[in-house]
């Protein structure tokens, strides 16, 4: 069964503290992987797509990378305003049109 | 560009009762997937449609149904409305082909 999970489920960072966002997942092909914000009652915020592994994407302070069991998003030098939920989500090959989430992480930065 | 719409954003509900939410799609977009979120949870993928028709279904019973429009807008219907339907239901529209989704601010239903 198509699964995926997210650790930790909350994180508490100091303004500046560098960390990483797990998310592993066990599909049948991997079509995508990809990364959500999502900030208290809004939809999520596209942020990445990962195809393959090996394949890193960077935007501000956020970077992915994707594994073939698992992909990290690495937040560093976080600041307040980076407090949100993240989600991650896979798209199978073997159901190409549906994507399955996971619970997410939710970060909060202390100033 | 215009990004992904939803009505209303906020609603109450009877059990029992019938509701419709409404979406429109970012412009350029012709494929639209709804999510329910329930609190402290990922969204669930209820279903995606394109060219007018569903184009793949998660594990949502019949009384959620769907419909898209000539111009790439949708509705969401969900029948006999039970407490558990209380969620952040979400719209997202992409380009064909492509798995980038880009999300509405959903709308809020609560049903008592």
């Amino acid at each position: 069964e198509d699964q995926v999970t997210q650790s930790p489920e909350a994180l508490r960072l100091q303004e500046g503290e560098s960390s990483s966002l797990n998310c592993s997942y066990t599909v049948s092909g991997l079509r995508g992987l990809f990364w959500y914000r999502q900030d208290p009652g809004k939809g999520p915020e596209f942020l990445f797509t990962l195809y393959s592994a090996g394949e890193e994407k960077e935007k501000e302070r956020l970077k992915a990378t994707l594994t073939k069991k698992e992909s990290f998003l690495h937040i560093t030098a976080p600041k307040p305003e980076d407090s949100a939920t993240y989600l991650c989500a896979v798209q199978a090959a073997n159901t190409g049109n549906q994507f399955y989430f996971g619970t997410g992480t939710s970060l909060t930065v202390i100033p | 560009e215009t990004g992904v719409t939803q009505s209303p954003t906020h609603l109450i509900k009877t059990r029992g009762q019938q509701v419709t939410l409404r979406c429109s799609s970012q412009s350029g977009h012709n494929t639209v997937s709804w999510y329910q979120q329930a609190l402290g949870q990922g969204p669930q993928f209820i279903f995606q449609y394109y060219r007018e028709e569903e184009n793949g279904r998660g594990n949502f019973p019949p009384r959620f149904s769907g419909l898209q429009f000539p111009n790439y807008s949708s509705e969401l219907n969900v029948n006999a409305l039970e407490l558990d339907d209380s969620a952040l239901y979400l719209c997202a529209s992409s380009r064909t082909g492509s798995g980038e989704q880009y999300f509405g601010p959903g709308t809020r239903l609560t049903v008592t």
